[in-house]
């Protein structure tokens, strides 16, 4: 089944100690974001790559990392979290460059609770 | 920048027929995208516009004008199963960039 997979799901935690949230596409797409959704603020993008190797900041970059090592994977990280960064997170991806639409998939969300 | 505009809110009566506004000033313009999002859950596609004019998908319909900077979603014969939000989101470059979404529209369908 084509999907995006994002673990954990739910994960609360304490200021300052890393994490990681994982992201997987089994869809052979080039392209893979993060977005943050928070309540009245709609959906903002923190990172995106398109290529492997490639990525690039979003709209609210500040305490978060990503690597893309492989086309399929394209994680997430926390070095030190903040209560700021409670939030409800979603990995998305897209297809290869080509035409078309390239609508988004996203994975199912990693609600992120830092206390 | 990049503004995109959206009612905050809609309520709307089952059966009947509701449209759900976007207005953006982007930058450029290379596509219009709508999605649904049943709270707590992923954003789904529902439609996609890059040319003017309407675009028919079963219950659900996409209006395009890029002269106006306006786009609408229109719902049709609505089920309580439609109570979600509705984002507007615009690619504003050409090729597999990364798009600019709205805050999204709250839809309550009631009985």
């Amino acid at each position: 089944e084509a999907q995006v997979t994002q673990n954990p799901r739910y994960l609360i935690t304490v200021t300052g100690k890393k994490l990681t949230v994982t992201c997987s596409q089994n869809m052979n797409h080039e392209y893979m974001s993060w977005y943050r959704q928070d309540p009245g603020l709609g959906l903002r993008q923190i990172y995106y790559s398109m290529n492997v190797e490639v990525t690039d900041k979003g709209d609210v970059p500040e305490g978060y990392k990503v690597s893309r090592k492989e086309k399929r994977n394209f994680p997430l990280i926390l070095e030190s979290p903040s209560p700021n960064q409670t939030s409800l997170y979603f990995c998305a991806s897209s297809l290869s460059p080509g035409g078309g639409s390239y609508e988004q998939y996203f994975g199912p969300g990693t609600r992120l609770t830092v206390t | 920048g990049q503004n995109i505009d959206q009612p905050t809110e809609m309520t709307a009566t089952e059966g009947a027929i509701v449209q759900i506004n976007c207005t953006y000033q982007t930058s450029g313009f290379n596509g219009l995208f709508w999605y649904q999002q049943h709270a707590g859950e992923a954003p789904t596609f529902l439609s996609y516009n890059v040319l003017d004019g309407l675009e028919e998908k079963g219950r659900f319909s996409s209006f395009l004008s890029r002269s106006k900077g306006y786009s609408y979603l229109l719902l049709k014969e609505l089920q309580m199963k439609d109570s979600a939000s509705y984002l507007c989101a615009v690619r504003d470059r050409s090729g597999n960039t990364p798009l600019v979404f709205g805050k999204g529209t709250r839809l309550s369908v009631i009985a």
